[in-house]
């Protein structure tokens, strides 16, 4: 069975890009993570879907990120304009109601 | 609000042996489930195995084993016969029962297996 599947695997970009991420949770899945991960804070949730509606998103930074799941098999993470401090390793996780959250492999951010 | 401590940042073991990787956390939930994680170098998280509070047996799973003691608040990894692909960083999880919330993550131990 396919896992969580994110693209791109790494991304490096100059600052005051944009920045899209991309997520295919697991089929059947009901929800949806997204994490960040840096040296200074650990794993952090940014914010999370279920059945496509966005449940929590306190962890989302600032007004420059935001996050979208338009259907039950894709969501996306974006950054504008991006800066410096975004760079991370950004995750994106799904699960059913038993509660276990499957990860993607990551995309590694580095904004220059 | 729910934390998660891991209190040894780093460990290491001679392969074949065992170690046991260090987890506290704090909660006033009853109902809610423990994951222990695995990041290899190659950066993927892995699940290694769950706890479930209301159940009172530990958790296995192969070579690995949990000692859950909820009084306690204390949920430590052990790892039996060591091999060196365990060599990670191990990460220590809560997860809230009874709804699809985000996990709450410790700060992890780097743990390297030595041959």
């Amino acid at each position: 069975d396919a896992g969580v599947i994110q693209s791109p695997r790494h991304e490096v970009t100059e600052m005051g890009q944009e920045v899209t991420l991309r997520c295919k949770p697991i089929s059947g899945h009901n929800s949806l993570f997204w994490y960040r991960q840096t040296m200074m804070r650990g794993l952090e949730l940014l914010i999370y879907f279920n059945n496509n509606v966005p449940i929590d998103d306190s962890g989302m930074p600032e007004d420059r990120f935001s996050a979208k799941m338009p259907n039950a098999s894709f969501s996306t993470l974006k950054i504008q304009p991006s800066e410096p401090r975004d760079s991370a390793v950004y995750f994106c996780a799904s699960s059913y109601d038993s509660g276990t959250q499957h990860f993607g492999d990551g995309t590694r951010l580095s904004i220059l | 609000a729910q934390t998660v401590t891991q209190s040894q940042p780093e460990m290491s073991v001679q392969e074949a042996e065992t170690v046991t990787l260090s987890c506290t956390y704090d909660t006033s939930e009853n109902n809610y489930y423990l994951f222990w994680y695995k990041q290899p170098p190659s950066r993927q998280m892995i699940l290694v195995i769950r706890q479930e509070a209301y159940k009172q047996q530990n958790a296995t799973e192969n070579r690995f084993s949990v000692n859950f003691q909820k009084a306690a608040k204390s949920f430590s990894l052990k790892i039996s016969d060591s091999q060196l692909g365990d060599t990670a960083m191990y990460f220590c999880a809560f997860l809230r029962g009874g709804s699809q919330g985000n996990l709450i993550f410790g700060k992890g131990t780097k743990l390297s297996v030595k041959p």
